[in-house]
C-alpha cells in the first residue's frame, strides 16, 4: 500500500461548482497536511495547510482532516476556469527533518 | 521578485553528457530540496540540505551530486546522463522546524536526454 493515495482525475465539473479532492494515507505518524495546487508546467504552489485534525476556511477553499480514518479533503467553492489545475495533497509527520510525502495529484477541469 | 528561481528552465542534451542545474531562494529560508517529477506527474525527494549540511539523501544514483554553497543556493550536476533522468526537476526551500515544514517551490527545470 502507498503511502499516500490519490485519485489522479482528470475530475471535470461545471463552473461554479463545488468540487471535493480527496487523499488517504497510511502512516499514522502524519500530523501536518498540506494541499498544493500546481499548473501546467509550474511549480507547485502552496495553498493551505492544517495541524491534526479539524477544518480550515481560507476563502473559497476549505481544507478538511479526519486523522481517525486517515483521509483529508480539500472542497473548492464556486470554483472557476481558473482553478484548473492538479491538486496535490502532502503531509509530514513534523519532527525534526521530516520530509514532505506527496500523493500523485488530481487534474481539476473547470469548465465555463 | 522570484521567491525560488531555478536556471535553466529547459535542459536538452545527449545521453553520456554532464549537465549541471542551479536553484537561488530569496526567502531567508535555511533548508533547500530538489525533487524529480516524472511523466506521471509523481513528486519525489531526492536530497535535502540544511544550512549547507546534507540532511536528506533519498536512493538516487550517484551520478547525481548536488552542492550548496550556501543557504541560499543548492545546485543539482547530473554526470553522464541517460534517458530515464528525463524529467522536471524542483528546487524547493523552507524554514526547517518542529512543524508543517512547508516548502516553497521554484518554476522546475524540464531536462530531456536523447
Amino acid at each position: 500500500q502507498k503511502e499516500v493515495e490519490q485519485d489522479p482525475g482528470p475530475l471535470s465539473v461545471p463552473e461554479g461548482a463545488i468540487v471535493s479532492l480527496n487523499c488517504t494515507y497510511s502512516n499514522s505518524a502524519f500530523q501536518y497536511f498540506m494541499w498544493y495546487r500546481q499548473y501546467s508546467r509550474k511549480g507547485p504552489e502552496l495553498l493551505m495547510y492544517t495541524y491534526s485534525s479539524g477544518n480550515k476556511e481560507d476563502g473559497r477553499f476549505t481544507a478538511q482532516v479526519d486523522k481517525s480514518s486517515k483521509y483529508i479533503s480539500l472542497f473548492i467553492r464556486d470554483s472557476q476556469p481558473s482553478d484548473s489545475a492538479t491538486y496535490l495533497c502532502a503531509m509530514s509527520a513534523g519532527s525534526g527533518y521530516s520530509t514532505l510525502t506527496f500523493g500523485k495529484g488530481t487534474m481539476l477541469l473547470v469548465s465555463p | 521578485d522570484t521567491a525560488v528561481s531555478q536556471t535553466p528552465k529547459y535542459l536538452v542534451t545527449q545521453m553520456g553528457n554532464d549537465k549541471s542545474i542551479k536553484c537561488e531562494q530569496n526567502l531567508g529560508h535555511d533548508t533547500m530540496y530538489w525533487y524529480k517529477q516524472d511523466s506521471k506527474k509523481f513528486l519525489k525527494i531526492m536530497f535535502s540540505y540544511n544550512n549547507k549540511e546534507l540532511i536528506i539523501n533519498e536512493t538516487v544514483p550517484n551520478r547525481f551530486s548536488p552542492k550548496s554553497p550556501d543557504k541560499a543556493h543548492l545546485n543539482l550536476h547530473i554526470n553522464s546522463l541517460e534517458l530515464g533522468d528525463s524529467a522536471v526537476y524542483f528546487c524547493a526551500s523552507s524554514q526547517l522546524r518542529t512543524g508543517a515544514n512547508e516548502q516553497f517551490f521554484g518554476p522546475g527545470t524540464r531536462l530531456t536526454v536523447l
